[in-house]
């Protein structure tokens, strides 16, 4: 079974650019997560999609980023435009029940995003 | 609102050698998961252990064990017989219940564990 794959696995842009960021989640699994970790600080959890709809949004920074999931297979999170706080490495992960007391989140390997 | 602390930036043990993780919570919820991750350099995060806080026994899974203190709101990770493949940064991590309706993980900022051969 493939694990959660990022595209690309290192970004480096200049400020004011954009950026796309893409999650494939593991075949089969409803639930996907979005994270960041800032340098040297926790890793922080940014939006949760069931399949295609975004079940919890309350850890997106601002309206520069927006994360879709169309037909609930991959998703993507855009960043636009850029600011230097954005630097990080963003994860994602992905679950196949969400909310059961055995379901277990399994991330992928994370863009690290530097804003330059 | 939850939060995780681990208070180890960096720990060291030698190989064989067995060494423990801290990681402290704080909630106000009855019914939680804890977990800890470990990211090896380069690689992806992966599940070492898991622990329903409604469940008295300490999980273990071979060389992992945790000493989950419910009344301290304390969860640590002890690694024993210490090999050069346990080296890698840690995540401690709580999960609310469902009934909370977020699933979302909240995570301490990691120890990073080196192993001396």
């Amino acid at each position: 079974e493939a694990g959660v794959t990022q595209f690309p696995s290192h970004s480096v842009i200049e400020k004011g650019q954009t950026v796309t960021l893409r999650c494939d989640p593991i075949s089969g699994h409803d639930n996907l997560y979005w994270y960041r970790r800032v340098m040297g600080k926790e890793i922080k959890f940014l939006l949760h999609f069931v399949k295609e709809s975004k079940q919890d949004e309350s850890g997106m920074p601002n309206n520069r980023f927006l994360a879709e999931r169309t037909g609930g297979t991959y998703s993507t999170l855009k960043v636009q435009p850029a600011e230097l706080e954005d630097s990080g490495v963003y994860f994602c992960a992905s679950s196949r029940f969400g909310g059961v007391s055995t379901d277990t989140q399994y991330f992928g390997p994370g863009t690290r995003l530097t804003v330059l | 609102a939850q939060t995780v602390t681990q208070s180890q930036p960096e720990m060291s043990v030698q190989e064989a050698e067995t060494v423990t993780l801290s990681c402290t919570y704080d909630t106000s919820e009855s019914d939680y998961y804890l977990f800890w991750y470990k990211q090896p350099p380069s690689r992806q995060m992966i599940l070492v252990i898991r622990q329903e806080a409604y469940k008295q026994q300490n999980a273990t899974e071979n060389r992992f064990s945790v000493n989950f203190q419910k009344a301290a709101k304390s969860f640590s990770l002890k690694i024993s017989d210490s090999q050069l493949g346990d080296a890698a940064m840690y995540f401690c991590a709580y999960r609310s219940p469902a009934t909370s309706g977020t699933y979302k993980y909240i995570f301490g900022t990691g120890t990073r564990l080196k192993v001396l051969a």
